[in-house]
């Protein structure tokens, strides 16, 4: 069945750059775009931005430019989202999402940003 | 960027009622739209998308309409398992923008 396996809580000092990564199983991972979108404690979805596996070209929310950066490993179906600068507002759970109309996410990844 | 508007931010309804979800894309998404719904500790699930597709495994009791600008998710008959919060998101263009998101709960 279509999956996103996404990584570990992580939990990071300000400044500070974390990087989750996302692996897909259970088809053809270079055919639909990878999204992430986050979500802090007790508010909305936000879209951060999205990465074609294909072509490995990206477009991020202007929020995040400068310091966002999506890639991804075709090799192991895997794709990359590192956020550098981190502060606590960036305190969230990270999620990817792909396939048709957005019907697979991954479990979800806690990013605590915490001196 | 497009702004979508999702109304009520919250309702109380009874197991059985019929419940009505509103979403106003701030310009003309064609049939772009994704609803989600999403509980407490858990991924959003996508229940509809381009407006009006039910994804596979989602109930018919889910249903969603409209085009444009002006949309409706429909849930038939609410049942215990049906209390979460939707989202409605459109896919016309990025960035991609949700709603705010619209609380159903236990009357």
């Amino acid at each position: 069945q279509v999956q996103l396996v996404q990584s570990g809580a992580e939990v990071k000092k300000p400044g500070a750059s974390v990087k989750v990564s996302c692996k897909a199983s259970g088809y053809t991972f270079t055919t639909y775009d990878i999204n992430w979108v986050r979500q802090a404690t007790g508010q909305g979805l936000e879209w951060m931005g999205w990465l074609n596996p294909n072509s490995g070209n990206t477009g991020y929310a202007q929020k995040f430019q400068g310091r966002v950066t999506m890639t991804r490993d075709t090799s192991t179906s895997t794709a990359y989202m590192e956020l550098s600068s981190l502060r606590s507002e960036d305190t969230a759970v990270y999620y990817c999402a792909s396939y048709v109309g957005y019907a697979s996410w991954g479990q979800g990844t806690l990013v605590t940003v915490s001196s | 960027d497009i702004q979508m508007t999702q109304s009520p931010s919250s309702l109380s309804a009874s197991v059985g009622d019929r419940v009505t979800i509103s979403c106003r894309a701030s310009q003309g998404i064609s049939k772009y739209l994704v609803w989600f719904q999403q509980k407490p500790g858990k991924a959003p699930k996508s229940l509809i998308y381009a407006a009006s597709s039910l994804q596979s495994g989602v109930p018919s009791k889910f249903s969603g309409s409209g085009s444009g600008t002006d949309f409706t998710l429909t849930i038939s008959s609410l049942q215990p398992e049906d209390f979460a919060t939707y989202y409605c998101q459109q896919y016309k263009s990025y960035p991609l923008t949700f709603g705010g998101g619209t609380k159903v709960e236990i009357k």
